[in-house]
């Protein structure tokens, strides 16, 4: 499979704790991207990286977030302590720059849930 | 700022019937937009964008959308509806010339089609 992956696809997790998820690319891919999904509401964007770079990042992502994309492949998202708010669907999905338009292919998500 | 309004929570179209999805956008400068199409337990998929050219965008699917620029619109249309089309439908857009590669996402339409 070639497409981009997520994982894991499912979290729980108690309120404080700390949560980690990760995104693999598509693997040509240089641009990579985290949004938030709830229920009932498209994609909120969280963060943007055009290969290691973090380039931009939402007034909307607290303190408690952070994203690394260490070496230009795969990316890791870290909640610190997690609250019942941050319970959503989070998606990655990347993009080609070179591609006119951009449009972005996306993984199938990690739902987490914060109890 | 960039924004995206689709006004239709959920559409209802019998199957053979065509279908239309609205779509409403507001960016400062030259919009790129996009329909994204999301199905049961999987991800955001990809289906046609505008970037310049040709007013009327042919995607996957049998799906086209038409770029208005004066009623700032991009509907998503398709002649003949199947059952299978049934999903939920998102359209966003990019500010190509300030908004970096930030995309907004509307908060979607579910489309159903019945037999």
């Amino acid at each position: 499979d070639t497409g981009v992956s997520q994982d894991p696809r499912h979290k729980i997790t108690k309120r404080g704790q700390n949560v980690t998820f990760r995104c693999d690319p598509i693997s040509e891919h240089n641009r990579l991207y985290w949004y938030r999904q709830t229920l009932g509401q498209g994609p909120e964007f969280l963060t943007y990286f055009q290969n290691e770079a973090q380039l931009e990042k939402s007034r909307l992502l607290s303190d408690r977030f952070s994203a690394e994309r260490p070496k230009g492949s795969f990316s890791t998202l870290e909640i610190q302590r997690t609250e019942q708010g941050d319970s959503a669907m989070y998606l990655c999905a990347s993009s080609l720059a070179r591609l006119a338009g951009g449009e972005q292919f996306f993984g199938p998500g990690t739902r987490l849930t914060v109890l | 700022a960039q924004s995206v309004a689709q006004p239709e929570d959920q559409v209802n179209v019998a199957e053979g019937n065509p279908l239309t999805v609205k779509c409403t956008y507001s960016v400062s400068g030259n919009p790129y937009l996009f329909w994204y199409v999301q199905y049961p337990n999987r991800g955001l998929q990809f289906l046609l964008k505008y970037i310049t050219g040709d007013n009327l965008v042919k995607g996957s699917y049998g799906f086209e959308a038409e770029f208005n620029k004066s009623q700032t619109s991009f509907h998503l249309k398709k002649p003949s509806a199947l059952v299978s089309d049934s999903a939920l439908y998102f359209c966003a857009v990019r500010d190509e010339d300030t908004g970096g590669f930030k995309t907004i996402f509307g908060a979607g339409t579910r489309l159903f089609v019945k037999a």
